[in-house]
């Protein structure tokens, strides 16, 4: 089956500082990635989606200014959270879908948890 | 808006059975079910692509009443594995490889 990762697996950063996230398509081509964020015990909050060499489209309440989305390759998304305050702590989720055949699955990474002090 | 997903927990004993709803106050045109585990990301279970529609592998399976802009999972005799927090998704239009909606989740603990 298709394999979504995700790098790192957890971070810890000061406030004040960014963090960058990636998500990667490991054997398939992606045109379409979508970033989320999941608090504990909660949903799945779409923040995002990232489409291959154009910008990224974002959920009405998310900061494009503060999480800044690039889709440079059709295997590689990447979500950089500038100056991370605590409040943005949270388990961050990307997920991919192919660019052909009738699959409408979509495969979720591993996740990413951010810790910011 | 978020689909609802009912109930928001449940406990059972292996081999039980467990129905767990999902319920739109917009128009379904898909719905994806998936199953997470504490700290690990959505694993896919199955989509339903149209209304009527009835699926199934092994002790789980699904419905989806386009009408009623619902569906509902299925877990027949269940085991341990299948602890975890089941959540619906829906996407806003058209098939189901756009954007997904959540629904709020359901915990599910199975005990032996």
């Amino acid at each position: 089956g298709a394999v979504v990762s995700q790098h790192p697996s957890w971070v810890i950063c000061k406030s004040g500082t960014s963090v960058k996230i990636e998500c990667r398509s490991l054997d398939f081509q992606a045109t379409t990635m979508f970033w989320y964020r999941q608090f504990p015990k909660q949903s799945l909050m779409l923040m995002a989606t990232s489409n291959e060499g154009s910008k990224a489209t974002y959920e009405q309440g998310v900061e494009k200014d503060k999480f800044l989305i690039n889709h440079a390759s059709l295997t590689l998304s990447t979500l950089t959270v500038t100056s991370a305050h605590p409040e943005d702590s949270s388990f961050y989720i990307c997920s991919a879908r192919g660019n052909s055949g009738p699959s409408y699955e979509q495969y979720f990474g591993p996740g990413t948890r951010l810790t910011v002090t | 808006q978020q689909p609802v997903q009912s109930p928001q927990a449940v406990i059972l004993r292996e081999g039980e059975d467990a129905v767990i709803n999902c319920s739109s106050s917009k128009a379904l045109y898909s719905v994806h079910w998936y199953r997470q585990k504490h700290g690990e990301a959505p694993v896919f279970l199955m989509i339903l692509l149209k209304g009527g529609e009835q699926k199934g592998h092994e002790k789980i399976s699904a419905s989806f009443n386009e009408k009623k802009q619902q569906s509902s999972l299925y877990l027949t005799a269940s085991q341990l594995s299948y602890s975890g927090t089941y959540f619906c998704g829906t996407p806003p239009v058209g098939f189901g490889n756009e954007k997904l909606t959540f629904g709020t989740g359901t915990r599910l603990t199975i005990i032996p």
